[in-house]
């Protein structure tokens, strides 16, 4: 599995927009880039996943480099809902999806 | 959709006790995931199914640890016996195929005293 680096946690003011990087510079070529969420006390819950091209879905954008070696979750308007940890994976299949450290989202009033 | 639903959402029992955590997938799912949560580990796959047969079960920690899917609707989790270190919320997860994403349930939180 390809090694990722993510902060151990950012800030964000409400209704702001939000990028949480992430690189991965052993990322494989057929690896597809996934980002998941854990909100407190529940679940992960899967938020959006791509390979080359940027992708959008209603909840978040995914902006990956061209290299492939990093990628930007972005969140154009952060909530109090959005805090939590996000995971991001880089992986060849959903079923060897690992799960890191993530990076824990504060957002502030 | 009901999503993944998980059964019980706490357990406490003391050591050398079995427990039984239950998982009943999103119907029409064909792939399975157990994971368990700890803070010192992070999320851990123990083992997943397809189409009610076990694929990998390296993450399984030991032998006191079995999973079973006797049909495409039910999983469980036994822990036989259960000891402290084994405190931690385990999830259940279930996809579609292959490229689709994991729907987790909202976990079983054990403890053992």
């Amino acid at each position: 599995d390809a090694k990722t680096t993510q902060p151990n946690s950012m800030e964000s003011n409400e209704e702001e927009p939000v990028h949480l990087p992430c690189n991965h510079s052993t990322i494989s070529g057929t690896d597809y880039i996934h980002w998941y969420r854990q909100l407190p006390s529940q679940g992960p819950e899967y938020v959006i996943h791509g390979l080359t091209s940027n992708v959008n879905n209603r909840m978040a954008s995914l902006a990956i480099a061209e290299d492939r070696k990093s990628s930007t979750l972005i969140l154009h308007r952060a909530t109090l809902r959005d805090a939590a940890v996000y995971y991001c994976i880089p992986s060849g299949g959903y079923q060897k999806v690992t799960f890191g450290t993530g990076t824990k989202l504060q957002v502030i009033p | 959709d009901a999503g993944v639903i998980q059964s019980p959402r706490h357990e406490v029992t003391e050591m050398g006790q079995e427990v039984t955590l239950r998982c009943k997938p999103i119907s029409g799912h064909d792939y399975l995931f157990w994971y368990r949560q700890t803070m010192m580990r992070g999320l851990e796959l123990l083992i997943y199914f397809n189409n009610n047969v076990p694929i990998d079960d390296s993450g399984m920690p030991e032998d006191r640890f079995s999973a079973k899917m006797p049909n495409a609707s039910f999983s469980t989790l036994k822990i036989q016996p259960s000891e402290p270190r084994d405190s931690a919320v385990y999830f259940c997860a279930s996809s579609f195929s292959t490229n689709s994403p994991l729907h987790f349930g909202n976990g079983t939180r054990l403890t053992v005293t």
